[in-house]
């Protein structure tokens, strides 16, 4: 099986600006969760979308935000960037029979100037 | 919310010697759970524990979990080069929430040969 996949995977954008980050969850995987990591703050959990709905949210701004579709993938976004966006947002995708276990993506690293 | 303490911060070992890293909470845990991540790379699952006092055992690779469920450790045994990396404990809170993943602060592991 093809693992989880992120695109893209690295970006630079400037301040004021929105992004948007895509990821793609294992076939048959229908949980999604986002994680922002930074060295400062070490990973951060952002949400988990499961069957398009968002189950789990963390405290992060409403300035993040994401969605999933009927097929499972997974969209974030973030609007009105600051520096302290930038990271690595790492996606991580689960299935309903090992809950638990997550398996991540390669991630995409954002440089906001 | 949850809150894992992991400690040390950095850890330098010679090739050979054993390293252990250490995981505490302040409540207990529905479970702990144990990620590597490669510099570069991204979290990849080694295990998780979900029982009082659990043992579990993967080749040089040994994963404890209190008798409280407060704490839990991984203890690597003649460290190799190839055990170079970031190792995160983590934990859900179970039920619904098993993709908001709580990460610990992570151990840096250095190898020297």
């Amino acid at each position: 099986k093809a693992g989880v996949t992120q695109t893209p995977r690295y970006l630079i954008k400037t301040r004021g600006q929105q992004v948007t980050l895509s990821c793609s969850p294992i076939s048959g995987h229908r949980s999604v969760s986002w994680y922002q990591q930074t060295p400062g703050q070490g990973l951060q959990f952002l949400f988990e979308y499961f069957s398009e709905t968002q189950r789990n949210k963390g405290n992060f701004p409403g300035r993040f935000s994401g969605r999933q579709f009927s097929n499972s993938r997974s969209e974030m976004n973030v609007s009105t960037l600051e520096l302290g966006d930038s990271a690595l947002y790492l996606c991580a995708s689960s299935w309903p029979r090992t809950a638990d276990t997550q398996y991540f993506g390669p991630g995409t690293r954002l440089t906001v100037l | 919310g949850q809150q894992v303490m992991q400690i040390p911060q950095y850890q330098h070992v010679q090739e050979g010697e054993d390293f252990t890293t250490y995981c505490n909470s302040s409540t207990t845990l529905s479970n702990i759970q144990w990620y590597k991540q490669r510099p570069g790379g991204h979290p990849v699952f080694l295990i998780q524990l979900v029982k009082s006092g659990e043992v579990k055992k993967q080749k040089r690779l040994t994963f404890q979990f209190g008798e409280a469920k407060k704490n839990s450790s991984l203890h690597i045994t003649a460290t190799q080069t190839t055990d170079v990396g970031t190792y995160f404990c983590a934990s859900n809170a179970g039920g619904t929430s098993y993709g908001k993943l709580t990460f610990g602060q992570g151990t840096i592991l250095t190898v020297h040969p």
